[in-house]
């Protein structure tokens, strides 16, 4: 059964730093790893998705990449900015396009 | 263009009522996925369907908890016999249903059981 763990869960960083989340998988029999954003009281919204034959996907200031063979991907946030702040999600699909399993997500919190 | 939209955005029931929960997916995106989020909890897959497929309904919980799809259109997820332990946000997402194609979801239905 594939387990996906997010460190740290939570985090506050001041304005402008650049930032890290992790992301860890147990089954590396993946066809993509996606990252998520989940604002209050709101659903997800998709940020990045890597395709399992794919190192790094880049959007703006994140850049996600992925690690298959050892299980891990990351999320960079560079210049952060108080409205980054948010849970992140990220989600694993073992079942091409059937199920997402989602870590418990990193809650960031970014002071002006 | 419109995005998932599903309805009710809150939902307060008495323990024992049924409750019936709707969402509407994006036009054209033939894949379809319950999941469930409890306070402080991360995201459970619930149910999932695809096209005409039966779909898999591995995620849910009990016997008291069903989902039907009308075609590619609406899907309605119905909770019988509600308990307390069944408090949570309900997230609907629907995608162009291959493979890596990102899921978009609705903004939930949060159900509170007193």
């Amino acid at each position: 059964k594939q387990e996906v763990t997010q460190i740290p869960a939570a985090l506050s960083v001041p304005e402008g730093e650049n930032l890290v989340l992790n992301c860890s998988f147990t089954d590396s029999a993946i066809y993509n790893l996606q990252w998520f954003r989940q604002d209050p009281g709101k659903g997800l919204t998709s940020l990045l998705l890597i395709q399992s034959s794919q190192r790094e996907q880049t959007s703006g200031r994140l850049n996600a990449s992925l690690d298959k063979s050892s299980g891990r991907s990351t999320l960079y946030i560079a210049a952060s900015q108080p409205g980054d702040s948010a849970t992140y999600l990220c989600a694993v699909d073992n079942n091409a396009g059937n199920m997402l399993t989602f870590g418990g997500g990193t809650r960031l919190m970014v002071k002006p | 263009g419109a995005g998932v939209s599903q309805s009710p955005s809150n939902k307060v029931t008495e323990k024992g009522k049924d409750v019936e929960l709707r969402c509407d997916p994006i036009s054209g995106h033939t894949a379809l996925y319950w999941y469930r989020q409890r306070l402080g909890q991360g995201l459970e897959f619930l149910i999932y369907f695809q096209g005409n497929s039966a779909p898999d309904k591995s995620g849910l919980p009990s016997d008291r908890f069903s989902a039907e799809r009308t075609g590619e259109s609406v899907s309605t997820l119905t909770i019988q016999r509600t308990q307390q332990e069944d408090s949570a946000v309900y997230l609907c997402a629907s995608s162009l249903g291959q493979t890596n194609s990102p899921l978009h979801f609705g903004n939930g239905t949060r159900l509170t059981v007193t």
